[in-house]
């Protein structure tokens, strides 16, 4: 059974970073792209970024209001996925969700979200 | 980017009622079209990939129909489980854009 845990999520001041994990379990974690979405609190969903798999040289893609603060890794020996958010912003705040798979496929498989609140 | 459209925004309907989402895209996104169901506190279901395709023990009232760049999403009798948000999404590029999500709630 395919598992994704998200940990790391908390409250952060305007201006600090935060690293949250991504622990994945019932697949072969190397041969996929992982995803990461948020939602703000009563709004959809937005495209944070994703890390290919190292197949596809393990190569970062971002969407625009990220772009520049935050950084996806991976550590396929522990079968995590990781984003690193820096100069986090009140605007930040969301619940995000660790997926498998690139915005590109069907996202079948996600987490329970983790919630980061962003706040002085 | 490709922008994603839904409507309407709210729908109130009620149990046994035959139901459609529709999904506008701005370009073409060939069939690459999902629909998630949310419940509030959960994340995103899987209900149906490429257009019309219905995920592994998604029930048979959920279908989804269209091409290019217009969509829909239909539940044919409600039932008090499929009030929630629905949200459709494209994966023809690797943004993976969703719309804005539609809520379905009881009349």
């Amino acid at each position: 059974e395919v598992q994704l845990v998200e940990s790391g999520g908390g409250l952060v001041q305007p201006g600090r970073s935060l690293r949250l994990s991504c622990t994945a379990s019932g697949f072969t974690f190397g041969d996929y792209a992982m995803s990461w979405f948020r939602q703000a609190p009563g709004k959809g969903l937005e495209w944070v970024g994703f890390i290919r798999s190292k197949a596809y040289g393990g190569t970062t893609d971002y969407g625009a209001s990220v772009k520049g603060r935050f950084t996806i890794s991976r550590d396929d020996s522990k079968t995590i996925a990781y984003l690193q958010m820096n100069s986090l912003k009140t605007e930040d705040t969301a619940v995000y969700y660790c997926i498998r798979g690139a915005g590109a496929n069907v996202l079948r498989y996600w987490g329970q979200g983790t919630l980061v609140t962003v706040s002085s | 980017d490709i922008q994603m459209t839904q409507s309407p925004s709210t729908l109130s309907a009620s149990v046994g009622d035959r139901v459609t989402i529709t999904c506008r895209a701005s370009q073409t996104i060939s069939g690459w079209l999902a629909w998630y169901q949310q419940k509030p506190g959960k994340a995103p279901k899987l209900l149906i990939y490429e257009t019309s395709g219905l995920d592994t023990g998604v029930p048979s009232r959920f279908s989804g129909s269209g091409s290019g760049t217009e969509f829909s999403l239909t539940i044919s009798s409600l039932q008090p489980d499929d009030f929630a948000t629905y949200y459709c999404q494209q994966y023809k590029t690797f943004s993976g854009t969703f719309g804005q999500g539609t809520k379905l709630e009881i009349k």
